[in-house]
C-alpha cells in the first residue's frame, strides 16, 4: 500500500527565515510526486510535479526536490502570504486508473 | 481559480437524508475525481471517472455513488447520511489519465446534524 508521511505537522517561521518541508513516501514504482498548497476553506492548488530522482522544480520562493525515498519543499525567505498547508501526494502505476495518495500536510505559518 | 466548479459550497442536512454534490470540470478535462477531506483522515480518494466511465474506486462507501454525464460534469450522491459523513468533498479534474496534475475545486462543505 502506498504511504506518504509529511513532517513536520506544523511549522512557524519568521518572515525571511528559510526552511524545508519533508515528504517521505513508499510506493512501488513512482509515476509522479505532486506538491499542492491549500488555504483554509479552499481546494488544493497545484504547485509542482516531480517525476524522477534528482529532479528539481522552482517557483518564486519555493523549490521542490526529489530523491528515491523523499521529497523536500524548500522555502526561501518566506513571506506571510506563504502561510498555508502544503500537501504532498504520490501516484503509482495503476493502468488507466489514477489515484493520488496524499500526506496529511504541513501547516506553515509565517509571522511578519 | 482552478476552473473546476463545485456546487453547492455549503450543505447542511440531517442524518438519514440524501444529498447530491455537483462538479463541472475544467474545459477540456475528461477525467473527474472525488475526494473527501476530514480533519482526522486528510484527503481520501473516493472515485474516478474518465469520459463517462468509472475508472477507479477508493475508499467510497456503498451508501455513496457517483456518475459522469455526457457533458462531462459529475455528481456525487450521498445517501443515508451519518454524522461521520460531515466533511469537505472536493472534485478535481485532469486532462487525461496519465500523470498530468489534478486541479481541484473549492469543495462542498457538508454538515450532517
Amino acid at each position: 500500500e502506498d504511504q506518504v508521511t509529511q513532517s513536520p505537522e506544523a511549522l512557524r517561521l519568521q518572515e525571511g527565515e528559510s526552511s524545508s518541508l519533508n515528504c517521505s513516501y513508499t510506493v512501488s514504482g513512482l509515476r509522479g510526486l505532486f506538491w499542492y498548497r491549500q488555504d483554509p476553506g479552499k481546494g488544493p492548488e497545484f504547485l509542482f510535479t516531480l517525476y524522477s530522482a534528482g529532479e528539481e522544480k522552482e517557483k518564486e520562493r519555493l523549490k521542490a526536490t526529489l530523491t528515491k525515498k523523499e521529497s523536500f519543499l524548500h522555502i526561501t525567505a518566506p513571506k506571510p502570504e506563504d502561510s498555508a498547508t502544503y500537501l504532498c501526494a504520490v501516484q503509482a502505476p495503476s493502468g488507466s486508473a489514477r489515484q493520488l495518495t496524499f500526506g496529511s500536510g504541513t501547516q506553515l505559518t509565517v509571522l511578519p | 481559480d482552478s476552473g473546476v466548479t463545485q456546487t453547492p459550497k455549503h450543505l447542511i442536512t440531517a442524518t438519514g437524508q440524501r444529498v447530491t454534490l455537483r462538479c463541472s470540470p475544467r474545459s477540456g478535462d475528461l477525467s473527474v475525481y472525488w475526494y473527501q477531506q476530514s480533519l482526522d483522515q486528510g484527503l481520501q480518494f473516493l472515485i474516478q471517472y474518465y469520459n463517462g466511465e468509472e475508472r477507479a474506486k477508493g475508499n467510497i462507501l456503498e451508501r455513496f455513488s457517483a456518475q459522469q454525464f455526457p457533458d462531462l460534469h459529475s455528481e456525487l450522491n450521498l445517501s443515508s447520511l451519518e454524522l461521520g459523513d460531515s466533511a469537505l468533498y472536493f472534485c478535481a479534474s485532469s486532462v487525461s489519465v496519465d500523470n498530468s496534475p489534478l486541479h481541484f475545486g473549492n469543495g462542498t462543505r457538508l454538515t450532517v446534524t
